[in-house]
C-alpha cells in the first residue's frame, strides 16, 4: 500500500527557534498533500492543503507567516514552524493523496512537537 | 458551521461480539465518508470509504452504512479482536469543496480477551 513518512518523529525546540518537518510520499505521486494538528484526546484539524508547485491553502485561523508550507515536488512537503512558542507544542500529521479513486488519504507517522 | 460527533465515551465490548461506533454530522451534505483507525502517537490508517449515493458497504470483517436522511454513518466490526482495539475516525468530504475534510473527534474501542 501506499506509504507516507514523516520525518522527525519526535523534536524539541526552544522558544523563538524555527522547525522543520519533512513529509514524503514514499511509493507514490502526491498531487496533493495536507497538513494537520491534533491535541491530545481531539480531532485532526486541517491546517493547510498544498499542491505540488503552488501556494498553500491554509484553513481561517492559521497564519501562513508562522506554518511555512513548502510542497517543493510530487514526493515532498514540508512544513515549518516558525518562531515556535509553548503553545506550538502539538502532534503534527501529514497525509497526502494521489489523486486515484477512491479518494483515501494516507496519514504519515506524525511529528510530536514539545516547544519548551 | 458543520458538526461531526463521535461518541467520546470508550467501548468496551468483549472479544468476539461485534462493536458498532457511530458518527453524526449536522449542517454538511458530505460527498463522501470515510473511516479511519488511529493507535496512540501515530497518524490515521484509512479503513472504508462510502459515498453519498452508497447505502452500504463491506470489507471482511468491517462494515459501513451511510443514512444521508439521518445524516448519521455507523461503523462495524464483526467478530472482534483485542488488536481492534484503537481509535476510530470517521471524516467528510464535500463535494463542492473536494480536499477539504471535517474530521470527528473519534472514538475509542476497546476489546476485551
Amino acid at each position: 500500500g501506499a506509504v507516507v513518512s514523516q520525518h522527525p518523529s519526535r523534536v524539541i525546540c526552544k522558544s523563538g527557534t524555527s522547525v522543520k518537518i519533512e513529509c514524503r510520499s514514499l511509493d507514490f505521486q502526491a498531487t496533493t498533500m495536507f497538513w494537520y494538528r491534533q491535541f491530545p484526546k481531539q480531532s485532526l484539524m486541517l491546517m493547510a492543503t498544498s499542491n505540488e508547485g503552488s501556494k498553500a491553502t491554509y484553513e481561517q485561523g492559521v497564519e501562513k507567516d508562522k506554518f511555512l508550507i513548502n510542497h517543493a515536488s510530487l514526493t515532498l512537503s514540508t512544513l515549518t514552524v516558525t518562531s515556535a512558542h509553548p503553545e506550538d507544542s502539538s502532534f503534527y500529521i501529514c497525509s497526502a493523496r494521489d489523486g486515484q479513486v477512491p479518494y483515501e488519504q494516507y496519514f504519515g507517522p506524525g511529528t510530536r512537537l514539545t516547544v519548551t | 458551521s458543520q458538526k461531526i460527533e463521535q461518541n467520546s465515551e470508550a467501548l468496551n465490548i468483549q472479544e468476539g461480539k461485534t462493536a458498532t461506533l457511530t458518527c453524526n454530522y449536522t449542517n454538511y451534505s458530505p460527498a463522501y465518508l470515510q473511516w479511519y483507525r488511529q493507535d496512540p502517537g501515530r497518524g490515521p490508517v484509512f479503513l472504508l470509504l462510502i459515498r453519498e449515493n452508497e447505502k452500504e458497504k463491506r470489507k471482511e470483517r468491517l462494515k459501513v452504512t451511510f443514512d444521508t436522511t439521518l445524516k448519521q454513518s455507523l461503523f462495524h466490526i464483526t467478530a472482534s479482536q483485542p488488536a481492534d482495539s484503537a481509535t476510530y475516525l470517521c471524516a467528510l468530504e464535500g463535494r463542492s469543496n473536494f480536499n477539504k475534510f471535517y474530521f470527528g473527534s473519534g472514538t475509542k474501542l476497546n476489546v476485551k480477551p
